[in-house]
């Protein structure tokens, strides 16, 4: 059966600071792979989705990047943290129809 | 755009019926889904429904689709506590398998 996994599942960063959260799935090849954040304000905002390795699309143009180093491999990063970075990540990946998405747990972000 | 609008709240008594709305605007959308989030964790699929279907039934939820007026509901029969969350309606469109997601709505159950 599938799994995917995310960590760390919480996470205080200070502003300009670093940060790397890694997304892994288990039991499924060439998964598409998506991160998400959730402000407070509950809706789920696609920050990047990728449909193969070395195939990442941006959807909101901010400080954060994505990578995908191996098939079932997602990394979100960013060089510098803003205030404004702070929500819960989350992770989700697909396969074929009918498309649905299937998430990990998140990371709680706090940026202080 | 694509766009997907669900009210917010929703408030029920234990043992009663619950029905969630959502609306969306794209009508090339192949899937619709229904997600459960509880209290800090990510989302669950509870189901989904093909675009040439009016209902979906499974165990205590009740899918129906209105297609023409882009209308989509969850009914949940014999609500519980249990079944507290926030629930997220979602299309899919074309476009690199990407989802969208309304706002959600959050029901409280009551004992």
């Amino acid at each position: 059966s599938q799994t995917i996994h995310q960590w760390p599942a919480t996470l205080v960063q200070p502003v300009g600071s670093p940060l790397s959260l890694e997304c892994t799935v288990e039991g499924t090849s060439n998964p598409n792979l998506y991160w998400y954040r959730q402000a407070a304000g509950r809706g789920l905002q696609l920050l990047f989705y990728s449909i193969g390795i070395d195939q990442i699309s941006s959807e909101v143009p901010q400080n954060l990047s994505a990578s995908r180093p191996q098939d079932r491999q997602f990394i979100l990063s960013s060089k510098k943290l803003l205030l404004s970075d702070s929500g819960f990540y989350l992770c989700a990946w697909s396969v074929g129809q009918p498309n649905e998405q299937f998430f990990g747990p998140g990371t709680r972000l706090t940026v202080l | 755009g694509e766009d997907v609008e669900q009210s917010l709240f929703l408030s029920v008594r234990e043992g009663d019926s619950s029905v969630i709305n959502c609306t969306y605007t794209d009508s090339s959308s192949t899937y619709l889904y229904w997600y459960k989030q509880e209290p800090g964790a990510g989302l669950q699929l509870l189901t989904y429904i093909f675009s040439n279907m009016d209902m979906k039934q499974d165990q205590r939820l009740t899918v129906l689709l209105n297609k023409k007026d882009k209308h989509l509901s969850l009914r949940i029969a014999d609500t519980q506590t249990g079944d507290s969350a926030i629930y997220f309606c979602a299309e899919s469109i074309i476009q690199g398998g990407k989802l969208i997601f309304g706002q959600g709505t959050e029901l409280s159950v009551k004992p």
